[in-house]
């Protein structure tokens, strides 16, 4: 069974620092991977995706999350973060393939920008 | 305009009461999806649907009932509300295709519901 586990439930970050916002999956398949945040009093947004193709995927507002299939892992990363980057950020694994579009989803995480 | 819409944005009801949200998307998909929000726990999917005639439980559909009007209207039922489905609810829907817009799913702004 596929699943997704987001370390840290808030991370809290200097404006201007790295942001890294952590996911490890597990799936029995070669996996879609994405990256959504949650601003407040918003819906989701898509961040980025993983669709096995290159490994490192760059997506919007200078996010990019790299795919390591040794680590099964999928990292979200910013080199510099800004006051607008506050939010809700979650990490979601479906089988891919357009097989049954259902998404799970890890518990989320945090982020806090102080300035 | 917003390419899915969810009605109300915010409830609040009394335990027992018969509540309905309502979801419209202008994408064009035919996939959908309903799922509740706790803190802590992520999104947790309740019912999806790949078209009209095809509707399917997910992780957490008890207490819950769908409804697949159209293509573009996806409703949620809770038939006697209770309050530990106090949570926030989102509607979603997804393109079925190839190519990089596959499983993609694109989120409503989300209706807040709450049981007293």
């Amino acid at each position: 069974a596929q699943s997704v586990t987001q370390l840290g439930s808030h991370v809290s970050v200097s404006e201007g620092a790295l942001v890294l916002l952590r996911c490890n999956y597990s799936s029995s398949v070669p996996p879609y991977l994405f990256w959504y945040v949650q601003y407040p009093n918003q819906g989701l947004q898509l961040l980025l995706k993983y669709t096995s193709a290159a490994t490192l995927v760059k997506g919007i507002n200078g996010f990019e999350a790299e795919f390591k299939k040794s680590e099964t892992s999928f990292h979200l990363t910013k080199p510099s973060a800004h006051m607008s980057d506050a939010a809700e950020y979650f990490c979601a694994v479906s089988l891919g393939s357009g097989n049954t579009g259902k998404l799970i989803f890890g518990q989320g995480t945090t982020l806090q920008v102080k300035p | 305009d917003a390419d899915v819409t969810q009605t109300p944005r915010n409830r609040i009801t009394k335990t027992g009461k018969r509540i309905m949200l309502e979801c419209s998307q202008t994408k064009g998909h035919d996939r959908m999806y309903w799922y509740r929000q706790d803190p802590g726990l992520g999104l947790q999917l309740i019912y999806y649907s790949f078209d009209v005639k095809d509707i399917n439980k997910g992780e957490i559909s008890d207490g819950y009932s769908v409804s697949r009007q159209a293509q573009a209207k996806f409703s949620l039922s809770l038939e006697s509300a209770i309050p530990n489905q106090t949570a926030l609810y989102f509607c979603a829907t997804s393109d079925p295709g190839t190519g990089v817009s596959t499983d993609t799913q694109y989120f409503g702004p989300g209706t807040r519901l709450t049981v007293l």
